[in-house]
């Protein structure tokens, strides 16, 4: 089984500050994947930003990056330069071979201020 | 590239009536997956078909069921729909089970039993 736990359930950064959403799992998989996804008002899910467990390096994607501690099983985002676009629901999800579909936290909604 | 297409858009049911959402996955991808997003709740997994197979299932009751067609595309019903069904049903694909492979959503489908 796996868990997926977001313990911040609302963030606010100033614009073009940095802000760091925090991520916590359990799996009994070896082979995982770890995702963040973004969910503006359309409810549209964009993926933001994926990492491989196997991968010691941290993911990064312009903006985006990730800080990924596999003992500590934690997997948390850092958006620098925080954009007013940047304003959404952020999910956390893990997925493995054995279940074959994500698992997701309950989310934490991020609101950038002007 | 066309992404996952879901449809209707909107969907308003009566309590008892049954529900059929539809889904077409990204060219390529063979495997469909169902989520159910409650208000105010996260993402909860409901179904996974691959090649045609359903290969997991959520904790839903049976009256929710689905399938997919030869062409990979898939369709999602529920029978005897009850007030608390009401969700964004949202439909993901992949190239495979999730295993290294990304999964993208699909827009929704907004269902209102009332």
């Amino acid at each position: 089984a796996q868990t997926v736990t977001q313990s911040q359930p609302e963030m606010s950064v100033q614009e073009a500050e940095t802000v760091t959403l925090s991520c916590t799992y359990d799996t009994s998989e070896s082979d995982y994947y770890l995702f963040w996804y973004k969910q503006p008002p359309s409810r549209q899910m964009i993926l933001v930003i994926r990492q491989e467990a196997y991968k010691q390096q941290n993911a990064t994607e312009n903006r985006f990056s990730v800080n990924f501690q596999k003992a500590a099983k934690s997997f948390s985002l850092k958006i620098s330069d925080s954009q007013l676009g940047d304003a959404a629901m952020y999910f956390c999800a893990c997925g493995g071979t054995s279940y074959g579909k994500l698992t997701f936290g309950q989310g934490t909604i991020l609101t950038v201020h002007p | 590239e066309a992404g996952v297409t879901q449809s209707p858009t909107h969907l308003i049911k009566t309590r008892g009536q049954q529900a059929t959402l539809r889904c077409s996955p990204i060219s390529g991808h063979t495997s469909v997956y169902w989520y159910q997003q409650a208000l105010g709740l996260g993402l909860q997994f409901l179904l996974w078909y691959d090649e045609g197979e359903e290969r997991n299932r959520g904790n839903f009751p049976p009256r929710f069921s689905g399938r997919q067609f030869p062409n990979y595309s898939s369709e999602l019903n529920v029978n005897a729909l009850e007030l608390e069904d009401s969700a964004l049903y949202l439909c993901a694909s992949s190239l495979e089970g999730v295993s290294g492979n990304t999964i993208y959503f699909g827009e929704g489908s907004w269902l209102t039993v009332v």
